[in-house]
């Protein structure tokens, strides 16, 4: 699975929008990039994914770089309920493996009144 | 839907005992599912793929005589911490997708917090 790095940590004002990046320049053509966040103590849960279009769900959008070497989550009005760990994952789709997942540290996302 | 389940959700127990810790596809039949490991202020770190009627694969360092892997059904695998220790003390998650139905997403249980003393 490809490698992602994302900023180890960013602040937003709540009520605004949360814009986090992510980079993936060895992402092969299969391979899907796929969001989770994880808050205190919790599970991981799953966001969004998406292979090169744009993808918009009830919780965020995905946004694809045209050469899919980065990728932006956006949270389009932040909460404190979206004060979490954001992890970028890529990896192929498909089979029965769509829980083994490869973590890095993600980006710690603070949302601030 | 979509629903993983872990039991318990906290445990603490005596150096040198056992601990079973169960993850449960609530609505779904998951023919794989995957337990990690998440120490503070780390990441989740993947322990095995628990398979369902088969053994179960181990990530590289991770003991598969102290971690004892079972998935007896489509919906049950079960994670055993045999004589434990210390430095077993961790955040224990589960992970499953829905087998066959063209998804790929993970979804998660909440998790099991294993405190050894």
């Amino acid at each position: 699975d490809a490698k992602t790095t994302q900023p180890p940590s960013m602040d937003c004002a709540e009520g605004r929008a949360a814009n986090l990046p992510c980079n993936h320049s060895t992402i092969s053509g299969n391979e899907y990039v796929y969001w989770y966040r994880q808050i205190h103590s919790q599970g991981p849960q799953y966001i969004i994914h998406g292979l090169k279009n744009n993808e918009t769900n009830e919780m965020a959008s995905l946004i694809i770089t045209e050469d899919r070497k980065s990728s932006t989550l956006i949270l389009p009005h932040a909460t404190l309920r979206d004060t979490a760990v954001y992890y970028c994952i890529v990896r192929v789709a498909g089979g029965n493996q769509g829980g083994k997942l490869i973590f890095g540290q993600g980006t710690e996302l603070s949302v601030k009144p | 839907g979509a629903v993983v389940s872990q039991h318990p959700s906290w445990v603490i127990c005596k150096s040198g005992t056992s601990v079973k810790i169960e993850c449960r596809s609530l609505d779904f039949q998951a023919t794989t599912m995957f337990w990690y490991r998440q120490f503070p202020k780390q990441s989740l770190m993947l322990m095995a793929t628990s398979n369902e009627g088969s053994k179960a694969t181990y990530e590289q360092g991770v003991e598969k005589d102290k971690f004892l892997i079972n998935h007896a059904s489509l919906t049950l695998s079960t994670l055993t911490v045999t004589s434990a220790h210390p430095e077993d003390s961790s955040f224990y998650i589960c992970s499953a997708s829905p087998s066959g139905q063209g998804r790929t997403e993970a979804f998660f249980g909440q998790g099991t917090r294993l405190t050894v003393v």
